[in-house]
């Protein structure tokens, strides 16, 4: 059974950084693409980066581009997600969200880690 | 630009059915495979359908999928309580290399 679980959520001031992490686990995450998306609270979903297999390919949305970085670590089933410059508009809710074969897009999804950002 | 533009709300009676419609505004509309998500209050989004129509394992056939042309939907036969949610479409949009969602729809049991 594909376990997803994030972690590293907080509040944190506009200018700061955080970095979100994804454990994985039921498949083998090396061969998979994965996503974070993610949720203003009683808003709906925004996609916000994915990142190939073997981290050759990386996509983010025009709203994070240049702020925010996707990693990964295959040999220890995370995803990371480095936010860097963040605003009040980036808190959130986050998910990690895996593409296991299911269509072209997030399949399994965890339980969101909540960001806030103020002052 | 992509834009999926869905209803706001629907409802209907206990084991009534609902439709909820995505609209695709894309040159690109053609090559879309449309996912349909459910999100239950308080919980993480939930894949319905994939690929236009197709159900991953568990997924009751009460929910359908449809794509035709620029437009896809989203059928939930004998409605169930249960199913009050808010309901998302989504697709990978080539041109863009990004995933985008529908502004979502919320499903009320009367």
């Amino acid at each position: 059974e594909v376990h997803l679980v994030e972690s590293g959520g907080g509040p944190v001031k506009p200018g700061g950084s955080l970095r979100l992490s994804c454990a994985a686990s039921g498949f083998t995450f090396s061969l998979f693409t994965m996503n974070w998306v993610r949720q203003v609270p009683g808003k709906g979903l925004e996609w916000v980066s994915s990142i190939s297999p073997r981290t050759t390919d990386r996509y983010y949305a025009d709203s994070v581009k240049g702020r925010f970085t996707i990693s990964r670590d295959n040999a220890k089933n995370s995803l990371f997600l480095q936010m860097d410059s963040l605003r009040a508009e980036d808190t959130a809710v986050y998910y990690c969200a895996s593409m296991t074969g299911y269509g072209y897009g997030p399949d399994y999804w965890g339980q969101g880690t909540l960001v806030t950002v103020s002052s | 630009q992509s834009v999926l533009t869905q209803p706001p709300s629907v409802s209907a009676a206990p084991g009534q059915k609902v439709t909820i419609s995505c609209s695709v505004s894309s040159p690109y509309s053609e090559n879309y495979f449309l996912s349909w998500y459910q999100q239950l209050p308080g919980t993480a989004p939930k894949l319905l359908v994939y690929d236009n129509h197709k159900r991953p394992l568990g997924i009751p056939d009460r929910f359908s999928g449809t794509k035709s042309g620029t437009s896809g939907t989203l059928d939930i036969s004998g409605l169930q309580t249960g199913d009050e949610a808010d309901y998302y479409c989504g697709a990978w949009d080539t041109s863009l290399n990004s995933w985008v969602f529908g502004g979502g729809t919320k499903v009320t049991v009367l």
